[in-house]
């Protein structure tokens, strides 16, 4: 079985422009979770779908956003980037909501210049 | 606010049984202990989790205190692969809340 795959690996922006971020999840995973890694800040949690509405949210400014589509694959928005906002972003799928057992993809580096 | 407390660090010889603390002193009766590892530049890989009972898996086995206030995750025969970040989550099953990570323990396996 696949396992879960972001896209795209590794990415460069500068300053002011936006990025979308692909997460797709494990087949017959519906749930999907995202976050950031950084050195200073670890691995924080950015907020997660499910069936397509978002059950829960982080405390991250509104510039970064997500949706889930109807095949439970995600994207995650991050506009008008800013220099802090290098890190990798990971995403994270479940079969279920109340599981603690998540299966993360090997990330999204984004480096913003 | 962390709830969990580990090393930052720890050393095992390779094949040699690796032996990881966590303290989750304040941690409530409907919280489990959840075990991950990040090696180096990858994302974080589910281990093993536990409620009161210690629970063992073919990654590795995890002893929980009867008192829940402390486990401590047991790597058998450690290789140089099992060199990574080990962290130590407490997690209430049903609620809103994702798994909040801490900084870990860095376990370095050397020949």
């Amino acid at each position: 079985k696949a396992g879960v795959t972001q896209t795209p690996r590794y990415l460069i922006k500068t300053r002011g422009q936006q990025v979308t971020l692909s997460c797709s999840p494990i087949s017959g995973h519906r749930s999907v979770s995202w976050y950031q890694q950084t050195p200073g800040q670890g691995l924080q949690f950015l907020f997660e779908y499910f069936s397509e509405t978002q059950r829960n949210k982080g405390n991250f400014p509104g510039r970064f956003s997500g949706r889930q589509f109807s095949n439970s694959r995600s994207e995650m928005n991050v506009s008008t980037l800013e220099l802090g906002d290098s890190a990798l972003y990971l995403c994270a799928s479940s079969l279920r909501v109340d599981t603690g057992e998540l299966f993360f993809g090997e990330g999204s580096r984004l480096t913003v210049l | 606010d962390a709830k969990t407390t580990q090393p930052t660090s720890m050393d095992c010889a390779e094949g040699r049984a690796a032996n990881l603390p966590c303290n989750h002193s304040t941690i409530s009766g409907n919280e489990y202990v959840y075990w991950y590892r990040q090696i180096h530049s990858q994302g974080p890989q589910y281990i093993i989790h536990g409620l009161k009972n210690n629970e063992t898996n073919e990654m590795a086995s995890l002893i929980i205190t009867e008192d829940r206030k402390s486990s401590t995750l047991i790597l058998p025969h450690a290789t140089l692969r099992d060199t990574a970040v080990y962290y130590c989550i407490v997690w209430e099953r049903g609620t809103a809340s994702k798994l909040t990570f801490g900084t870990g323990t860095r376990l370095q396996v050397t020949l």
